[in-house]
């Protein structure tokens, strides 16, 4: 069935460094991929999107690219804040295959220092 | 206003007892999901809804059951308190399958 892998957290940085967390998907559809975060002790608020191959998604300085030919939609940003430490999770939704049912990674804590 | 609300948030309860968290989403969303966040933080769905008719129902106890009486609520009530029913449990509405997901803010149950 449809799977994703996310790197192995929790992931230390200094602020103002620069971010990437890794994730790689396997679906016999085509997915739709998302990222989602949960800041301690909240909800899940989805971060960004894309629906199609080669789509890039954005926001608050975030930003991946859907790699179809890699199976990738890996996470960055440019320079890291105290305020982006929480629990990021990689996900798919495959209308064709699942359901419509979102398929999450395992999250990976980002743990950012002063 | 908030888009996917969910009650209570936190709950406390003994083992054996009988629970109920309420979930609306006030976003016109025609479907609706119930997901879990076990200790190491991993989501998994347990059931969706799409216009009050269980469409998803992943392999979870029967102590759970879900009621959708319209469109925009999805309760979920758990019989039957056990231990590892301890969890965060997440309310989500989308307009149709496929299409982006909206979460709640959780509920934290904790059976002691």
């Amino acid at each position: 069935g449809d799977s994703v892998t996310q790197m192995e957290g929790p992931v230390t940085l200094s602020e103002e460094a620069f971010l990437t967390i890794n994730c790689t998907y396997t679906a016999t559809g085509y997915p739709s991929l998302f990222w989602y975060v949960q800041y301690p002790g909240e909800g899940l608020q989805l971060l960004l999107k894309a629906t199609k191959a080669d789509d890039k998604g954005s926001n608050k300085g975030f930003e991946a690219t859907y790699r179809k030919e890699t199976t990738s939609f890996h996470l960055e940003k440019g320079s890291v804040q105290v305020s982006d430490s929480a629990v990021y999770f990689c996900a798919l939704i495959d209308i064709y295959n699942q359901g419509g049912k979102l398929i999450f990674g395992q999250g990976t804590e980002l743990s950012v220092k002063p | 206003d908030t888009a996917v609300s969910q009650t209570p948030k936190y709950l406390v309860t003994q083992m054996g007892n009988d629970k109920s968290i309420k979930c609306e989403q006030n976003l016109g969303h025609d479907t609706m999901y119930w997901y879990k966040q076990d200790s190491k933080k991993f989501l998994k769905i347990m059931f969706s809804y799409n216009n009050k008719e269980l469409i998803i129902n992943e392999t979870v106890p029967n102590r759970f059951s879900p009621k959708s009486p319209d469109k925009a609520h999805l309760n979920l009530h758990i019989n039957s308190l056990e231990l590892g029913d301890s969890a965060v449990y997440f309310c989500a509405s989308s307009r149709g399958r496929g299409n982006t997901i909206y979460f709640g803010e959780g509920s934290w149950l904790t059976v002691v």
